[in-house]
């Protein structure tokens, strides 16, 4: 069965500094990755996927995220944090060929300190 | 347009109470979710409807939870005799008929709280 390990519970950066939030999955097939981004007291909001084709994607606000095969890896990235970031981030997977459960990861915390 | 629209947005129960919980997915939407998210426990998968097929209910976590979706739209996700273990944020998504690589579009949740 698929799933997603996010090793860090939390990640503090300082406002204009790059941010990373890391995410390593776990498929029997060919992954289909996203990220998804909640704030306080309301549900997941897409930010970016990758289906196939280039390892670099990017999505909304200014974020992207790089697939790596060999690692089976797909970590988050932005080149400079904002406060406004400060939310609780989930990385999903889905198995190409399998069911079409979407697993999530258990999330990160980003605080952007200003 | 419209997104996925759940209701009640908060629910306080007394332990052994029925509970229903409603999810109405965005239209034209054929796949619909039900997770549950504890604090630090990320979110929990419980059950997917896809169309007219069987739903995948692999996920719920015990015979006192069961769902149904009504003409291929609204669903509905009930708890009977709740626990407080039962408390947790109840999201539901849906999706476009696809090949598995839309993204699913969250409603607001429904926090559901036992006493």
């Amino acid at each position: 069965a698929q799933s997603v390990a996010q090793p860090e519970d939390q990640v503090n950066v300082a406002e204009g500094n790059p941010l990373t939030v890391k995410c390593t999955y776990s498929v029997s097939g060919n992954p289909y990755l996203f990220w998804y981004v909640q704030y306080p007291n309301r549900g997941l909001q897409f930010l970016l996927k990758y289906i196939t084709g280039d390892n670099l994607v990017k999505g909304s606000y200014g974020f992207e995220a790089e697939f790596n095969k060999s690692q089976t890896s797909f970590h988050l990235k932005k080149p400079s944090a904002l406060v406004s970031d400060s939310a609780l981030y989930f990385c999903a997977v889905r198995d190409e060929g399998g069911n079409n459960r979407l697993a999530f990861g258990k999330g990160n915390q980003v605080v952007v300190i200003p | 347009g419209a997104g996925v629209s759940q209701s009640p947005s908060n629910k306080v129960t007394e332990k052994g109470k029925d509970v229903e919980l409603r999810c109405d997915p965005i239209s034209g939407h054929t796949a619909l979710y039900w997770y549950r998210q504890s604090l630090g426990q990320g979110l929990e998968f419980l059950i997917y409807f896809q169309g007219n097929s069987a739903p995948d209910k692999s996920g719920l976590p015990s015979d006192r939870f069961s769902a149904e979706r009504t003409g291929g739209s609204v669903s509905t996700l009930t708890i009977q005799r709740t626990q407080q273990e039962d408390s947790a944020v109840y999201l539901c998504a849906s999706s476009p008929p696809d090949r598995g690589n839309s993204p699913l579009h969250f409603g607001n949740g429904t926090r559901l709280t036992v006493t």
